[in-house]
């Protein structure tokens, strides 16, 4: 596998249920980044981890927990989420943070709270 | 705070017709200045970027100048194909933080 994949592609929880995003990065980058789109929305950076610390946290409610046990692999853990939370949820990755370096997207991952 | 805009779409062409798509920005200091571009289905892909004043990106036959004197960084395509649909998103980097537009829907028509 090559890139920044993503799974699962797609996730339907209520809002009781507590799932997790997976993303892994196979590009040796030490930088790891979740983001969220929403419809007719820009893109917002929700986390930020660099060498496994977490360097940025755009004020994200804490129903959503992030984990980055290493450099290549990052979870976004959810929890009594709202429907408003619903989105498109990209990660990327980079050589280093600083926004510096191009990033690399995965595919995402579509959820929808019901 | 930093900004950007772009134009709402989405924007319908033609195959082979001349596409540009408007992005200004604001920010204090000299940001960095990106194109993505985002295929139906995937994430989003660097299109082109330009680092100072005056720089041109260019990829794939799209282009776009940092204009400082209009904080603009237009991008355009001479020709424009089929395959060329997606979403592009034009972004900004400054004071260590990344800000993205919103997005504009392309589609283009055979």
């Amino acid at each position: 596998e090559t890139g920044v994949t993503q799974t699962p592609r797609h996730l339907v929880m209520g809002m009781t249920n507590k799932k997790s995003l997976k993303c892994e990065q196979h590009l040796g980058h030490n930088a790891m980044y979740w983001y969220k789109q929403s419809a007719k929305k820009p893109l917002e950076l929700m986390f930020v981890y660099n060498f496994k610390e977490q360097t940025e946290n755009n004020s994200v409610p804490s129903r959503f927990s992030p984990e980055c046990p290493n450099s290549s692999h990052l979870f976004l853990h959810l929890h009594t989420l709202q429907p408003e939370d619903s989105a498109l949820y990209l990660c990327a990755s980079s050589q280093s943070s600083g926004f510096t370096d191009t990033q690399y997207f995965g595919p995402g991952t579509r959820l929808t709270v019901l | 705070g930093d900004s950007v805009t772009q134009m709402e779409g989405p924007v319908t062409l033609s195959e082979e017709a001349f596409l540009t798509i408007n992005c200004t920005y604001t920010a204090t200091g000299y940001p960095s200045l990106f194109w993505y571009v985002q295929y139906p289905g995937e994430g989003l892909q660097l299109l082109l970027k330009a680092t100072k004043a005056d720089d041109k990106g260019s990829n794939k036959g799209f282009e776009a100048t940092y204009r400082k004197e209009t904080t603009s960084f237009h991008l355009e395509k001479g020709s424009v194909q089929v395959s060329d649909s997606a979403v592009y998103f034009c972004a900004l980097i400054g004071d260590d933080k990344i800000i993205f537009g919103k997005g504009t829907r392309l589609h283009i028509l055979p």
